[in-house]
């Protein structure tokens, strides 16, 4: 079942910041966190795995909540750059890396 | 980073032919490989699972006659979309992850499928 993202979208100026959260109904072993531009493939920022570890963007943090299945991203002084649809992705099974995704969060930084 | 080539990046295709889409893994091995398809302003939808030397493993709904999967080595998979119709047209999108224990997913840089 695919996790649900919110908010849907948003539109920031340079400088504010952001959350965009990822619920799962499922137990998760791991979260996994994507940037997508218009026509271009997902870019990996961070993943978070049950446990506390974490990997990822120096810019860019996020947390991960395994009892409520849910995870946040924060995006702090946000930069025209950061634009562009973010996905979570979860991972259920732990073992085979299979990730279902999340519908998408819209941001928009605006100059 | 890990980078992940998809080969051709857009292909236009009449109805009834086939394509096939390479996915291929540069600077590392992948035993597993995922394709992806995504409809504008959608999210990925998982179509299968590639493992190296084995069959795909399809998702439900993904007919595995239409779409074959081939991961001959631990750096190629590719796709096939066989008797392409406009209704497989999509933006298709190959992710490997890391033979070495880690648990990225890389992803290509997708192929645009146009079929008339």
């Amino acid at each position: 079942q695919q996790p649900v993202q919110s908010p849907q979208a948003v539109i920031l100026r340079e400088g504010e910041d952001a959350v965009i959260n990822c619920s799962s109904s499922k137990a998760l072993y791991s979260v996994h966190w994507y940037r997508q531009k218009h026509g271009e493939a997902p870019v990996f920022l961070m993943i978070l795995l049950k446990g506390g570890e974490q990997k990822g963007h120096e810019k860019i943090s996020a947390s991960f909540n395994e009892k409520k299945q849910q995870s946040s991203l924060y995006l702090t002084a946000s930069q025209l750059s950061y634009s562009g649809t973010y996905f979570c992705g979860t991972d259920a099974s732990g073992s085979a890396r299979q990730l279902t995704f999340g519908s998408g969060t819209q941001l928009t930084v605006l100059p | 980073g890990a980078v992940v080539s998809q080969h051709p990046s857009r292909v236009i295709c009449k109805s009834g032919t086939s394509v096939k889409i390479e996915c291929r893994s540069l600077d590392f091995q992948a035993t597993t490989m995922f394709w992806y398809r995504q409809f504008p302003k959608k999210s990925l939808m998982l179509m299968a699972t590639s493992n190296e030397g084995s069959k795909a493993t399809y998702e439900q709904g993904v007919e595995k006659d239409k779409f074959l999967i081939n991961h001959a080595s631990l750096t190629l998979s590719t796709l096939t979309v066989t008797s392409a119709h406009p209704e497989d047209s999509s933006f298709y999108i190959c992710s490997a992850a890391d033979s070495a224990g880690t648990y990225e997913q890389y992803f290509g840089p997708g192929t645009r499928l146009t079929v008339t």
